[in-house]
C-alpha cells in the first residue's frame, strides 16, 4: 500500500524568502505524485502533478516541485514567497488501476505561516 | 467554473443520530469520494464510487456508509454519530481517466458531535 509523510508539520517563513516543503513517498510503482494547498475555510485545490518526463515540474502561483526517484521525494519550492502563500499544503501519491485510478493517499500536512 | 457543493458547512449532533452529509458535483465526474480530515493527519479516504449505485471502500470505512443514486449525487451516512466522528469531511470528484488524479474538492462539512 501506498504512503506519504510530510515531516515538517509547521513552517514559519519571511515574505519575500524561498521555500521549501518536503514530502517523501511510499509506493511500489512509478507513482503519480501531487500537491494541493488548502486555504483557510476552502476546499484544497490542486497546485501541479508529476506522471511522467521530465522530474521538474511547474505548477500555478510559482510553485515548483522535483521528483527524484532515488530518494523517493517530491519536494515542493517557491523561490519567494507572498503573504498569500500562507496554507495548508499537502502532498499525495496516486494508485493506477482500473476503477480505483483516481484514488490518492495524502500525507498530513504542512502549515505554512508567512510573517510579514 | 466547475464545482463540488456540501450543502452543510457546519453540524452539531448528538451521540447517536444519525447523519447525512450531502455532495453534489455539476461536471459530470464519474468518480466521486468522501474524505476526513483531522490535524496531523491529512486526509483519509472513507469512501469512493465510480459509477452510480457502485462504491468501495476506503481506507477507514467503518462507522460509514454512502449512497449514490444519480451520478452528480454522493451522500455519506453516519448511522449513529459518535464523538470520534467529529471532523472535516471532504468531498472530491474527477472525471474517469486512468491516472490524472487531479481531484476537485468541495469546501468541506465540519461536524461536530456532542
Amino acid at each position: 500500500a501506498q504512503s506519504v509523510t510530510q515531516p515538517d508539520i509547521h513552517i514559519t517563513v519571511s515574505e519575500g524568502a524561498s521555500l521549501e516543503l518536503r514530502c517523501n513517498y511510499s509506493y511500489g510503482a512509478t507513482p503519480y505524485l501531487f500537491w494541493y494547498v488548502q486555504s483557510p475555510g476552502q476546499g484544497l485545490q490542486l497546485l501541479l502533478k508529476y506522471f511522467s518526463g521530465d522530474t521538474l515540474v511547474q505548477g500555478i502561483k510559482g510553485f515548483e516541485a522535483e521528483f527524484k526517484r532515488s530518494q523517493s521525494s517530491f519536494n515542493l519550492r517557491k523561490p519567494s514567497v507572498h503573504w498569500s502563500d500562507a496554507a495548508e499544503y499537502f502532498c499525495a501519491v496516486g494508485a493506477l488501476s482500473g476503477a480505483a485510478g483516481n484514488k490518492l493517499t495524502f500525507g498530513g500536512g504542512t502549515r505554512v505561516l508567512v510573517k510579514p | 467554473d466547475v464545482k463540488v457543493t456540501q450543502s452543510s458547512r457546519y453540524l452539531v449532533k448528538r451521540t447517536g443520530e444519525k447523519v447525512f452529509l450531502e455532495c453534489v458535483q455539476d461536471m459530470d465526474h464519474e468518480n466521486m469520494f468522501w474524505y476526513r480530515q483531522d490535524p496531523g493527519l491529512g486526509l483519509r479516504l472513507i469512501y469512493f464510487s465510480y459509477d452510480v449505485k457502485m462504491k468501495e471502500k476506503g481506507d477507514i470505512p467503518e462507522g460509514y456508509s454512502v449512497s449514490r443514486e444519480k451520478k452528480e449525487r454522493f451522500s455519506l451516512i453516519l448511522e449513529s454519530a459518535s464523538t470520534n466522528q467529529t471532523s472535516m469531511y471532504l468531498c472530491a470528484s474527477s472525471p474517469w481517466d486512468r491516472g490524472t488524479g487531479e481531484l476537485f474538492f468541495g469546501e468541506g462539512s465540519r461536524l461536530t458531535v456532542l
